[in-house]
């Protein structure tokens, strides 16, 4: 049984660029959710998704967008990325609302 | 909503000293606690969580928390800590009991522990 995997581990963009992070569930999970991690604080809810139909939002602007697949790997797409989007962003699967396993993140740097 | 409280940012310690990390919540609903650990760049591993029952719930490396209602609090604690612990400890709420829907964290807690 393969745990939570995200890709990539580490990456570097631009203001006002695009990015699109990926993150495959452990197996048997139909549910992801992401979250973002800045430096210093506590992971804040982006959304979820539940058998590709998103099932909850937090408070983030429309610019992050996701998507679920039919194996219930997801993506999470930033567009005109700020500054401030600079985090490690988390990605947690689970089976329905039981409980989530997190990988390992990705580190995104806006320059 | 559910929000999450760590009072303190870090807390050193020496070895084999016990510890106590603070946790207080809020929520207009019942809810599920949860603490997690994060060890320098690495993901959120589970350490510990109350569901229902038996307001102590313990892990498997000695930690252990307690659930209490009055006070809104989820305090983490370990008698006799290791240089190993040494990590950012969140708490964390969830709505229950429909389940382990989204979580809210608290902003952390480095646990420092040296010789």
């Amino acid at each position: 049984e393969t745990g939570v995997t995200q890709s990539p581990t580490h990456l570097i963009k631009t203001r006002g660029q695009q990015v699109t992070l990926r993150c495959s569930s452990q197996s048997g999970h139909n549910t992801v959710s992401w979250y973002q991690q800045a430096l210093g604080q506590g992971p804040q809810f982006i959304f979820q998704y539940y058998r590709e139909e998103e099932n909850g939002r937090g408070n983030f602007p429309p610019r992050f967008s996701g998507l679920q697949f039919p194996n219930y790997s997801s993506e999470l797409n930033v567009n005109a990325l700020e500054l401030d989007d600079s985090a490690l962003y988390l990605c947690a699967s689970s089976l329905g609302q039981a409980e989530a396993f997190f990988g390992q993140g990705t580190r995104l740097t806006v320059v | 909503a559910q929000s999450v409280t760590q009072l303190d940012s870090q807390v050193p310690v020496f070895e084999e000293a016990p510890v106590e990390l603070r946790c207080n919540y809020s929520s207009s609903v019942s809810v599920y606690l949860f603490w997690y650990v994060q060890y320098p760049n690495q993901g959120l591993q589970l350490l510990l969580k109350y569901l229902s029952g038996s307001t102590l719930v313990e892990s498997i490396n000695g930690f252990e928390a307690e659930f209490n209602k009055s006070q809104t609090s989820f305090h983490l604690r370990k008698p006799s800590v290791h240089i190993s612990d040494t990590a950012e400890y969140f708490c964390a709420v969830t709505r229950g009991p429909s389940g382990y829907s989204t979580l809210t964290f608290g902003k952390g807690t480095m646990l420092l522990v040296s010789p």
